[in-house]
Parts: C-alpha cells; sequence; structure tokens
C-alpha cells in the first residue's frame, strides 16, 4: 500500500491564481480529510468526508473546496489562492468515522502565495 | 478560543530522562489522539484513546475523561524521540489540534 499520497510537494502562486492540492488513499477508507498548519496554531481543519459524495466544512473552510468522486481521491481547490492561505496542507484519512481508528497522514504540501 | 491546550510547548531532556507531556480540552469528545511529527514534516499516530491507558513500547498515553485530561510520558527518553508531539481530539466528525509539544532530548 502506498497508504495516503498528496501531491504536488511544493508550490508556489501569485495572487488571484486557482489550483488543486491532490491527495489520494489506497486504504479504502471512508474518511478523508484536509488540514493546513500554520506557525504556532496547530492542524486546523479545512473539509472532510465521510465517504464518497458526502463532504462537509471544517473549522476554516472559506476558500476552499472539495469534492469525493471516488472513495480514493479528495482534491482540495483553491478557487482564488491569497496570501493568507500560505501555509503547510496535510491530507488524512482513516478507516470509518463510526468507529476509533488512527487517521494516516500525506506528507503534506507547502503552498506559499506571493 | 482553543479546545486542545498542550503543555510544555517546549521541552529539552537529557537522554534516559521520564518525559511528560499534557493536554487539556474543553469539549465533549470521543477519542483523543497523540501524533508525532518528524523534522522533516511527517506525521504519524502514536495512539487512540477513549479512556484508560495504552502502551507502546517506551511510550504510555492515558487519558481520564472526566477531568478531560491526557498525558503521553517517554521513559528511557532517546535522541530519536526528538519530535513535535500533538494532541488532537474527535468531537463527531471534526477533530480539534493542540499546538504542539516541541521535544529535543540531548545525547
Amino acid at each position: 500500500n502506498a497508504g495516503v499520497t498528496q501531491t504536488p510537494k511544493f508550490q508556489v502562486l501569485k495572487t488571484g491564481q486557482s489550483m488543486t492540492l491532490q491527495c489520494a488513499q489506497d486504504m479504502n477508507h471512508e474518511y478523508m480529510s484536509w488540514y493546513r498548519q500554520d506557525p504556532g496554531m496547530g492542524l486546523r481543519l479545512i473539509h472532510y468526508s465521510v465517504g464518497a459524495g458526502i463532504t462537509d466544512q471544517g473549522e476554516v473552510p472559506n476558500g476552499y473546496n472539495v469534492s469525493r468522486s471516488t472513495t480514493e481521491d479528495f482534491p482540495l481547490r483553491l478557487l482564488s489562492a491569497a496570501p493568507s492561505q500560505t501555509s503547510v496542507y496535510f491530507c488524512a484519512s482513516s478507516y470509518s468515522v463510526f468507529s476509533y481508528n488512527e487517521q494516516f497522514f500525506g506528507p503534506g504540501t507547502r503552498l506559499t502565495v506571493l | 478560543k482553543n479546545e486542545v491546550e498542550q503543555s510544555p510547548q517546549n521541552l529539552t531532556a537529557q537522554e534516559g530522562e521520564f518525559i511528560t507531556i499534557n493536554c487539556s480540552y474543553s469539549v465533549g469528545i470521543s477519542a483523543l489522539h497523540w501524533l508525532q511529527q518528524h523534522p522533516g514534516g511527517g506525521i504519524v499516530s502514536l495512539f487512540m484513546l477513549s479512556s484508560g491507558k495504552k502502551k507502546h513500547g517506551r511510550l504510555i498515553a492515558t487519558i481520564n475523561i472526566q477531568e478531560k485530561h491526557s498525558s503521553l510520558h517517554i521513559t528511557a527518553s532517546h535522541p530519536r524521540d526528538s519530535a513535535v508531539y500533538i494532541c488532537a481530539v474527535r468531537t463527531g466528525n471534526q477533530f480539534y489540534f493542540g499546538t504542539g509539544t516541541s521535544l529535543t532530548v540531548i545525547p
């Protein structure tokens, strides 16, 4: 198993540009989520999904969009990048939202918005 | 508002010392997770707790649901334990994270 994969590892955008951060898992996990990590703030939940076709907002959803058309993939879209979105982004997955399972994290994407 | 508070923020220890990291939370939870973030940035799950105590090798995690408090203990610390340790709580479908405890173990 590859686990949770994220692409790209690094990205630089200009203000106003859009892009998609990719996340995939090959463990047949139901629950997938996106977090951002900023210095001194800890990880914060952006969006999550409890299964294909089902998504919901987390703590900091503004400026981001998600969809879950398959169990494996959970892309995060930045609609119009802003410098405040400069951060490290982590995708994570766990087996089921209904049981107590550990989360598996991707390696992260470091995004800089100029 | 911080649903999850960790202490200390930074910790330096000599190799072999017993280490305790504390986590307090203010919301009702279904589970608490301890995570380790390596200097390279990768995050791995150490423990998931809903009650009591768990042990993996030199690591021990405890939780007191009534007091809304958890501790992570590292026995016989080693330089390879140097990392950021993060407490996270699950409430419903959402997770809330502490800001982490940066541990440095000196040989």
